[in-house]
């Protein structure tokens, strides 16, 4: 079964500084990656997502993730982060068979930004 | 091109009360998962499903819950005789079939906020 973990509960940056938020997961093959976005007391946003090809993946708000066969790891980046960065983060893998098509998501990181 | 909605975006009930959210998906998804959030931690799969099928429903509790997608209307999940620990946020996500996408990027809605009092 895959699992996902983020090991870092909670993480404070400041204004300006660069951000990597940690994931490592657990998958039998190569497993379609994503990162979600949460602010408090709204719904998911999908900031960027992994299916194959380049390593290295953009996404919105300036953010970008790089997949590591390796180190099974695929971690979220910002060089210079914004106050309204401020949100959880989910990491998220997904199968490739159609047969088991939801998502199993990581239990989050909580980002605080300090002025 | 609306969203993945869902409704009500918040319920309170009383303990022993029935519960029931609903949920549409985005225009031409076909499939539709329900995840549930607990206060201070990620989202966990229930289930999922397709028109008039359950599909994969190994994260349902074995009691009282249920979920349904009907071949018109919405998603409902549907939630009896409900308990404090029952109280959290229910989210809901549609995806296109998967013939219509090279992979299983699924698109969430805002959440349902249940509380049980």
């Amino acid at each position: 079964a895959q699992s996902v973990t983020q090991p870092d509960i909670h993480i404070t940056v400041s204004e300006g500084a660069s951000l990597e938020l940690r994931c490592n997961y657990s998958y039998g093959a190569t497993p379609y990656l994503f990162w979600y976005v949460q602010s408090p007391g709204q719904g998911l946003q999908l900031l960027l997502k992994y299916f194959s090809g380049d390593t290295l993946v953009q996404g919105i708000k300036g953010f970008e993730a790089e997949f590591k066969r390796s180190q099974s790891s695929f971690n979220l980046r910002k060089p210079s982060v914004h106050w309204s960065d401020a949100a959880e983060y989910f990491c998220a893998v997904g199968a490739r068979r159609t047969g088991r098509r939801a998502l199993t998501f990581g239990s989050g990181t909580r980002l605080q930004v300090q002025p | 091109n609306a969203g993945v909605m869902q409704n009500p975006r918040h319920l309170v009930r009383r303990r022993g009360q029935e519960a029931r959210l609903r949920c549409s998906p985005m225009k031409g998804h076909s499939h539709v998962y329900w995840y549930r959030q607990l206060p201070e931690e990620g989202l966990k799969f229930m289930v999922y499903l397709q028109k008039e099928n359950i599909i994969d429903e190994s994260g349902m509790p074995k009691e009282r819950f249920s979920a349904e997608f009907p071949k018109e209307g919405p998603s409902i999940l549907r939630i009896q005789q409900v308990v404090r620990g029952d109280s959290a946020a229910y989210f809901c996500a549609s995806s296109p079939s998967p013939e219509q996408t090279s992979g299983n990027t699924i698109y969430f809605g805002e959440g349902s906020w249940l509380t049980v009092v």
